[in-house]
Order: C-alpha cells, then sequence, then structure tokens
C-alpha cells in the first residue's frame, strides 16, 4: 500500500505569513514529488515539482523533499487571500500512476 | 497548454440511468486516468489506461467502466447510476507521470437523484 499522508487542517496563516505544508509517504522508493492547488469547486493544478534532496524555489514557493525521512513540504512565502486552497501532494514510484494525499486545506486570513 | 476538456461541468441523472462521461486530451499523450473526489476522502482512482484499447482498474472500479478507442478519448461510465456515485470526477492525462505529473480536466460534478 503506497500511502501519502497530510494534516488536513485547515491550517490558518495570517496575510503575508508563511504558510508550512507537509507531506510524508510511506515508500522508500518513491522518486518524484508534486504539489497540487485545488481552489474550491475546480480541479488541482499543478504548482511545483522537486525530483533531488534539498530545496527547489519556485517565486513565492519553494517545495522541500528530505527522502531519509521520507517528507516532502511547501513554503509559501507572503501569503496571500489567493492562496487559500487545498493542496495536494503526489508520489511517484517512476511509474505512470500518482499518489496522492488527502490535501491540506489552507486560510490566509487578510 | 495541455488542455484536458472533460464535456459537462454539471451533470444531473436519475438512478439507474446509464450515464457517460467523456474526457478528451489534447496532446497525444499515453496515458489517462478517471478519479472520484469526495469530502475527506480526497481522490480515488476508477480506472486508468496506458494505450488505446487498453485499461486497468484502479482502487475502486466496481459499478463503473471505460471506454478507449481512440488516444485523445477516455470515457467513463455509469452502467447504473446510484446515488453514492454522487461525485466530482476527474479526468487527467500524462505524458509520463514521473518527470510531468498529471493535468487534470476541470471536472464533471455529477448528481444522481
Amino acid at each position: 500500500q503506497k500511502e501519502v499522508e497530510q494534516n488536513s487542517g485547515p491550517l490558518s496563516v495570517p496575510e503575508g505569513a508563511i504558510a508550512s505544508l507537509n507531506c510524508t509517504y510511506s515508500d522508500r522508493g518513491s522518486q518524484s514529488f508534486f504539489w497540487y492547488r485545488q481552489y474550491s469547486g475546480k480541479s488541482p493544478e499543478l504548482i511545483m515539482s522537486i525530483y533531488s534532496n534539498g530545496d527547489k524555489e519556485d517565486g513565492r514557493f519553494t517545495a522541500q523533499l528530505n527522502k531519509a525521512s521520507q517528507y516532502v513540504s511547501l513554503l509559501i512565502r507572503d501569503s496571500q487571500p489567493s492562496d487559500s486552497a487545498t493542496y495536494l501532494c503526489a508520489v511517484t514510484l517512476g511509474s505512470n500512476n500518482l499518489f496522492f494525499g488527502t490535501g491540506t486545506r489552507l486560510t490566509v486570513i487578510p | 497548454d495541455v488542455k484536458v476538456t472533460q464535456s459537462s461541468r454539471y451533470l444531473v441523472k436519475r438512478t439507474g440511468e446509464k450515464v457517460f462521461l467523456e474526457c478528451v486530451q489534447d496532446m497525444d499523450h499515453e496515458n489517462m486516468f478517471w478519479y472520484r473526489q469526495d469530502p475527506g476522502l480526497g481522490l480515488r482512482l476508477i480506472y486508468f489506461s496506458y494505450d488505446v484499447k487498453m485499461k486497468e482498474k484502479g482502487d475502486i472500479p466496481e459499478g463503473y467502466s471505460v471506454s478507449r478507442e481512440k488516444k485523445e478519448r477516455f470515457s467513463l461510465i455509469l452502467e447504473s447510476a446510484s446515488t453514492n456515485q454522487t461525485s466530482m470526477y476527474l479526468c487527467a492525462s500524462s505524458l509520463w507521470a514521473g518527470n510531468y505529473g498529471y493535468t487534470f480536466g476541470s471536472g464533471t460534478r455529477l448528481t444522481v437523484v
């Protein structure tokens, strides 16, 4: 069973703060890691991917991967109300199938 | 940009009806997937396909079937709709998920009454 665990939240942060979203996975063979953002009533959209240990930055978003500890995180700097959404973590073992967590709901308070 | 198009945004069907959900992608992707998403349960994989005429069961295939007659089109069929199939249905496609992840369609919110 390939498990991807996320804290369901809700996670509330004030506008301008750093939001930290965490994800752990059970299969040590996991190779690629993705973060999706899903607004209420909409479909998931890919915002970050990471494949090797360390940090990967894209604008206000930073993905962090630690394969030894089997976790991946997403940091959102200078959080905005428009960042309020559910964030899904997904992993793959290198096949064509992604395994998704159930998502963390983030609310950014103006 | 890859476009994954789902034919209906909202659908209301009666119990016992046969329901067809259509998904079309325009980037020659080999791989296509059908998920349903329910509050608190996350995304659950119904069926997937790696090639034309090929299909594989996902985690919750009961009550569903699929058809992939052309590479760009992957159809989900509810043989006899039931109220517990009321859900958001999401189609996704990928070239190689390990590198690129999935691209999702906009979803179909199906209500069975």
